[in-house]
């Protein structure tokens, strides 16, 4: 069976600070990756995603993360964040099985403090 | 605005008495997802629709039934709620390409059972 996982369950940072939140993967064929967003109170939101192409993606809100084949990662980093970004994160996988699918790890939260 | 929505927001229910909770989407997505998510946990499939195909995850408990009368509704039914079937449950809709999809999140039902 496929995981994910997200060794960060709880982040703490300062406005300003730089952030990586980890995920790695367990599928070794061809995977498609994303990262959603729970602000408080609010529904899962798309941050970004990768299908084929180029390793780093950009999303929305100054998001990116980046595809690491052979480390089976898909890290999401963010230069400078901001109280906003106060939130839990979410990546998920799914590889070329045919199923549709997701699979969730368990989320970091992250909090920010101004 | 195109979007995913859940009826109702919050649902009470009582140990064993049926509940049904209540999908919709204006996007005109093929396939229909429904999530159980606990607290501080991953969002877990139930099972999916793709149009009118019912796909069943093979640890969904029988106790977790879906309807899609159309494309635009989906319906779970909880026969006989257990304190254990306490969560937030989370509906999603996608555009099965044939070999992937990006899930579009709705606000999620909080449901508790006394």
């Amino acid at each position: 069976a496929q995981s994910v996982s997200q060794h960060n369950h709880h982040v703490i940072l300062s406005e300003a600070a730089s952030l990586e939140l980890g995920c790695n993967y367990s599928y070794g064929g061809t995977v498609n990756l994303f990262w959603y967003v729970q602000y408080p109170g609010q529904h899962l939101q798309l941050l970004l995603k990768y299908f084929s192409g180029d390793p780093l993606v950009k999303g929305i809100k100054g998001f990116e993360a980046e595809f690491i084949k052979s480390k089976f990662s898909f890290n999401l980093r963010k230069p400078s964040v901001q109280w906003s970004d106060t939130a839990e994160y979410f990546c998920a996988s799914r590889g070329d099985t045919g199923r549709r699918a997701l699979t969730f790890g368990s989320g970091t939260r992250l909090q920010v403090q101004p | 605005d195109a979007m995913v929505i859940q009826n109702p927001r919050y649902q009470v229910t009582q140990f064993g008495k049926p509940v049904t909770l209540s999908c919709s989407q204006t996007l005109n997505h093929n396939v229909m997802y429904w999530y159980q998510q606990k607290s501080s946990q991953a969002p877990k499939l139930l099972f999916h629709y793709y149009d009118k195909d019912f796909n069943n995850e093979a640890d969904t408990p029988d106790n977790f039934q879906s309807r899609r009368p159309n494309t635009s509704f989906c319906f779970l039914d909880i026969r006989s709620p257990g304190l254990g079937d306490a969560a937030m449950y989370l509906c999603a809709t996608s555009i099965w390409t044939g070999t992937t999809d990006t899930q579009y999140f709705g606000p999620g039902t909080r449901l508790t059972v006394l």
